[in-house]
């Protein structure tokens, strides 16, 4: 059973470029969470999705920012006009139907460097 | 509402020694608790869990934890480091919602 996917584990974009992070659950699950981490920082909740569905995206900047789950394919993170205070880890989790949903299970995440 | 406190930014031991790190929380809720560790530039690896069973919960790697309600602790600890267990921890509080709340990390060093 794979784990959770990532792709890409490194992206590299310029001020005002578009950065789109791509998030595969483990098999069976069906709840997608996306959070950010800062250097030296814990990780901060970001979104919340289920198939599509945004259950909860009270962690998103206002602006710039959009998560997606499509019926069929991955959960995108995409951040617009991006600038040097994106650059962290993204890191997507996934949790399973019927468990409980704060035992999740992470990606190895994408590390975005804007410059 | 829920917090997480990871009382130590940095544990350094030397190998063949205890590791205690520590973690306290606040929950409305009767909480579940995890703890995850991270080595450098990979994801997070669920190391333990609990959820108001056993209070004493044994992990991946010799890790464990005890559940202390009344000192609404988490303290993480292992016998003996071992070099491979240099990373960074977190504790996590969760429970009550689907949301949970990541502590700062603390970085463990384990010397030669």
């Amino acid at each position: 059973n794979a784990g959770v996917m990532q792709n890409p584990r490194h992206l590299v974009r310029r001020r005002g470029q578009e950065a789109r992070l791509r998030c595969s659950p483990m098999k069976g699950h069906s709840h997608v969470y996306w959070y950010r981490q800062l250097p030296e920082e814990g990780l901060k909740f970001m979104v919340y999705l289920q198939k599509e569905n945004i259950i909860d995206e009270s962690g998103m900047p206002k602006e710039r920012f959009s998560a997606e789950f499509p019926k069929e394919g991955p959960s995108i993170l995409r951040i617009q006009q991006v600038v040097r205070g994106d650059s962290a880890a993204y890191f997507c989790a996934s949790s399973p139907v019927g468990g409980q949903r704060d035992e999740q299970y992470f990606g190895p995440g994408t590390r975005l460097t804007v410059t | 509402a829920q917090s997480v406190t990871q009382l130590d930014s940095h544990v350094s031991v030397s190998e063949g020694t205890p590791v205690l790190l520590r973690c306290n929380y606040s929950s409305s809720y009767s909480p579940s608790l995890f703890w995850y560790v991270q080595h450098p530039n990979k994801g997070l690896q669920l190391l333990l869990k609990y959820t108001s069973a056993a209070t004493l919960v044994k992990g991946i790697n010799g890790f464990e934890a005890e559940f202390k309600k009344s000192e609404t602790s988490f303290h993480l600890t292992k016998p003996s480091a071992h070099m491979s267990d240099a990373a960074e921890y977190f504790c996590v509080v969760g429970g009550g919602s689907y949301i949970p709340t990541f502590g700062r990390g603390t970085s463990l060093i384990v010397h030669p």
